[in-house]
């Protein structure tokens, strides 16, 4: 059971937009940590996508975006590539812990 | 461009201890700190710990009891040493930068697949 909530899996045409939720607490996300975002592709090493909330890397297409509000995150992938089929994970610092919490991962299908 | 490559045995016999290792390239010891975080076939990620260059270090708590981490600033790198392994500590084992306790992980290794059996 991950500390935060994400839905198992995604789908979405090529061309169309989907969102990935990151539910979290008041330890965590509730208490104002950052969220942030990585994608893995199959049989990579996850890689960072969005961090501190909103901030694209060097390299990472607009088409990805992500917001945070209360106990909550999420990731927006608009025009859908193929290539974008991949498993995306949320992480935040959860203070009650006292250390880095991962979401349990989305699996994000291309139809 | 910071690299992390780690190293280390690919199978466990259970009730052993795992030693991985994580090298750096291209980065000051000083610059992060270095975290450990592991993923089990098929699952999600999990953050095993991570340390400083001073030898300060924090763990999951779930791990605490079982997880020594170390750092060689010599040779550029840092260890992981997890007792007491099970069938369920069966994952691809990362290193990873970190920027510290409100930031992300970036960039990773490459992982090393852990498989533990007799």
């Amino acid at each position: 059971q991950s500390v935060l909530t994400q839905p198992p899996s995604v789908s979405g045409a090529p061309g169309q937009r989907v969102t990935i939720s990151c539910t979290g607490s008041s330890s965590n996300i509730g208490a104002d940590f950052d969220v942030h975002w990585y994608q893995q592709l199959p049989g990579a090493a996850p890689k960072i996508l969005i961090h501190g909330n909103i901030n694209r890397p060097s390299g990472v297409p607009d088409r990805f975006s992500a917001s945070k509000s209360g106990t909550s995150a999420s990731l927006a992938i608009t025009g859908l590539q193929t290539e974008d089929e991949a498993d995306y994970y949320c992480q935040s610092y959860d203070n009650s812990l006292s250390g880095s919490v991962f979401g349990g991962g989305t699996k994000l299908i291309v139809l | 461009q910071v690299q992390l490559q780690e190293s280390g045995p690919g199978l466990v016999k259970p009730l052993e201890t795992l030693s991985l290792t994580c090298s750096i390239s291209d980065a000051s010891i000083g610059s992060y700190f270095w975290s450990w975080i592991r993923q089990p076939p098929g699952k999600g990620l999990e953050w095993i710990g991570y340390i400083y260059y001073t030898g300060s270090t924090n763990y999951n708590p779930s791990l605490k009891s079982r997880v020594t981490m170390s750092v060689d600033a010599s040779k550029k790198q840092f260890s992981l040493k997890l007792t007491s392994m099970t069938a369920a500590d069966t994952a691809v084992y990362y290193c990873a930068a970190f920027g510290g306790w409100n930031t992300w992980f970036d960039p990773w290794g490459q992982g090393t697949l852990v498989t533990v059996s007799s």
